[in-house]
């Protein structure tokens, strides 16, 4: 199971958006919507931002929102507020017997 | 209130063996997949292993095939990770969570260390 490719670091001034993308191939995230995506600050466990791609759970801020093009997934943030700093992953769930879920290797974001 | 609390975490030698406990509660466990993400000191999140509500589908990452068993009881809603050949890669926080879509439910992890 390779994991998903994610960019190292990403950074942006306050008041900014950023783009973070997630890249797979045509057999997971080409072929799958369960795209989520956490964001975890140092020392705390992963909060969900987003679920099936673009979707928003309640008490998320709506400066952040999510897409899919192809074998692409990306979270935006607009908006950009210094408490954003963290680092963002992104996962793919399946029922596939091939893998259950995959991770992207994180994407460190900092709010110059 | 949900949670999802794990004990069981610990220092091991290399070899050795640990059972991780995950007590759920403030949702119906027992309607959810569950899953066990590491993420070692310094690194991403990694999925390890998912179990079915009624445990007949299990999937493990294949850096664990082998050595890891996950299991579940619903009656106690407690998730396990039996852990047995343990490798100094294997040290990691060790996180049970649903992962389902907005039911996206964490515990705050456990740290398992493989040290001699």
């Amino acid at each position: 199971q390779s994991a998903l490719t994610q960019p190292p670091s990403v950074s942006g001034s306050p008041g900014q958006s950023v783009t973070i993308s997630c890249t797979g191939t045509s057999s997971d995230v080409g072929s799958y919507n369960r795209v989520s995506w956490y964001q975890q600050p140092p020392g705390t466990a992963p909060k969900l931002m987003i679920y099936e791609v673009s979707n928003r759970p309640s008490g998320v801020p709506d400066r952040f929102s999510g897409s899919k093009s192809g074998n692409t997934a990306s979270l935006t943030i607009s908006g950009l507020q210094a408490e954003d700093e963290a680092d963002y992953y992104c996962s793919l769930y399946t029922s596939s017997s091939t893998f259950g879920v995959v991770f992207g290797g994180g994407t460190k974001l900092t709010v110059l | 209130e949900v949670q999802l609390v794990e004990s069981g975490g610990g220092l091991v030698k290399p070899g050795g063996s640990l059972r991780l406990s995950c007590a759920a509660s403030g949702f119906t466990f027992s309607s959810y997949s569950m899953n066990w993400v590491r993420q070692a000191p310094g690194k991403g999140l990694e999925w390890v292993s998912s179990i079915s509500s009624s445990s007949s589908y299990i999937y493990y990452a294949d850096s664990v095939k082998g050595r890891f068993t996950i299991s579940r009881d619903n009656a106690k809603n407690s998730l396990y990770l039996q852990m047995n050949s343990l490798r100094a890669e294997d040290t990691a926080v060790y996180y049970c969570a649903s992962l389902k879509g907005m039911d996206d439910y964490w515990g705050q992890g456990t740290l398992v260390t493989v040290s001699s």
